[in-house]
Order: structure tokens, then C-alpha cells, then sequence
């Protein structure tokens, strides 16, 4: 079946560093990817997305990277700080049975940054 | 200021006692979600609306019931409720291929 996941569940870094939070999906038809932010309390908030024609993507101190070969997906985020503290979530976009398309969201990865 | 609303943000319900949680969108957008996120298994899609009178199941839609008789509004109906359905709520909406905007969340309890 579908499926969207997280290789690693929590990621602790220092204030500064480059942080990476990695993803791994299954439908090789996805052709569009979005990454989500998920503070305490609050909805998830888009981060960034890509289309399956780009490799690569780049906002402001993020970027993502799409690896359709072996169907994995990143986001990089630069120069870490205590407010990227959050809930990261992949998500692909798939064929649903209307012939609409809807989001698959993974497990999500707990980024936790200190000072 | 654009955003998707809903309310209430907190329920504590006992089982079997009908609620209701409402959304609402002030960006005119035609696709509407609601999704449950429980520890462990991300967010799972209950029901979507491609448009007005527009409905279909997602991929946990047992126990839940919608319905989308205006653009902007996309309750979200448990007519009898169960432990299991306790769970934090999240409805969406989107334009087309376009960003997807989260509302704030409700988190339900039911007894």
C-alpha cells in the first residue's frame, strides 16, 4: 500500500548547525512533495514543496531534495534555530480512488534544538 | 487574513452523544479535508469535498459523517461518538494543486 515514512523519529541538534530530516516514500507515481512544519498546539504549517521534474528546491534557510531513484526526500535546514523546534511531516501526493489527488503524510520527525 | 477556522478547539464528550465540529475557510478554495492525528500514525485523511455537495471517504472515515452545503464550510459529524474516536482533529482546504492550510486543531476527548 501507500506509505510515507521517517528515518529517524527525533533529531537533536545545536543552535547553528545544519539540521537534515530525511523521508522515504513508496508510490513511485507521487509526483509532488510537500514538507510541513507542526509547532505545539498548532496546525501544520507548509514549509516548502517540490515537483517530481526538480531535484532540488531551496526557500529561505531550507531546502529540499528529491532522490527519485530511490524514492527519498529531505529537508535541509541551515543554521538551525530554538524556533525550528517543531514536528516535521512529509507528504506525497497521490492518485485517490475519484481520480482526485490527496495528500499521504508520514509519521513525522521531532526536530529539537538547543541553545 | 487568510485561514481556516474551527471550533471548538477542546471537547470532552461522553460516548454515544452527538457533536458536531465545525471548519470554515475564508479563501474560496474548492477542496476541503478533515484528518485525526494520533501518536505514532501521523495524519490519517477522514473525508474530503472537492466542491459544494461534493464528498467522499478518505482513508479512516468509520463513525464519521460531513457534509459541504456551502463553499466555505465543512462540518465534521460524529453521531455517536466512542473512546476510539478520541484524537486530535485538523481540517484543511486547498485550491487545486496549490499549498494546503491547516486549521488549529480539535482535540477530543470522548469518555
Amino acid at each position: 500500500g501507500e506509505s510515507v515514512g521517517l528515518h529517524l523519529p527525533t533529531l537533536s541538534v545545536q543552535e547553528g548547525d545544519n539540521s537534515i530530516i530525511n523521508c522515504a516514500y513508496s508510490n513511485s507515481a507521487s509526483d509532488y512533495f510537500i514538507w510541513y512544519k507542526q509547532e505545539s498546539g498548532k496546525g501544520p504549517q507548509f514549509i516548502i514543496d517540490i515537483r517530481s521534474n526538480m531535484d532540488k528546491r531551496q526557500g529561505q534557510r531550507v531546502t529540499v531534495l528529491l532522490n527519485k531513484t530511490v524514492k527519498h526526500l529531505s529537508l535541509q535546514i541551515a543554521a538551525t534555530q530554538p524556533g525550528d523546534s517543531a514536528v516535521y511531516f512529509c507528504a506525497e501526493t497521490v492518485l485517490g480512488n475519484t481520480g482526485f489527488q490527496k495528500l499521504v503524510f508520514g509519521t513525522g520527525t521531532r526536530l529539537l534544538v538547543s541553545p | 487574513e487568510a485561514q481556516v477556522t474551527q471550533n471548538p478547539r477542546y471537547l470532552i464528550t461522553v460516548t454515544g452523544k452527538k457533536l458536531t465540529v465545525t471548519c470554515s475557510q475564508n479563501m474560496n478554495h474548492e477542496y476541503m479535508s478533515w484528518y485525526r492525528q494520533d501518536p505514532g500514525l501521523g495524519l490519517r485523511q477522514i473525508y474530503y469535498s472537492m466542491n459544494v455537495e461534493v464528498t467522499d471517504k478518505g482513508d479512516v472515515p468509520e463513525g464519521y459523517k460531513v457534509s459541504r452545503k456551502e463553499k466555505r464550510n465543512f462540518p465534521l459529524i460524529l453521531e455517536s461518538p466512542s473512546p476510539n474516536q478520541t484524537s486530535l482533529y485538523f481540517c484543511a482546504s486547498r485550491q487545486g494543486a496549490g499549498e494546503q492550510f491547516f486549521g488549529p486543531g480539535t482535540r477530543l476527548t470522548v469518555l
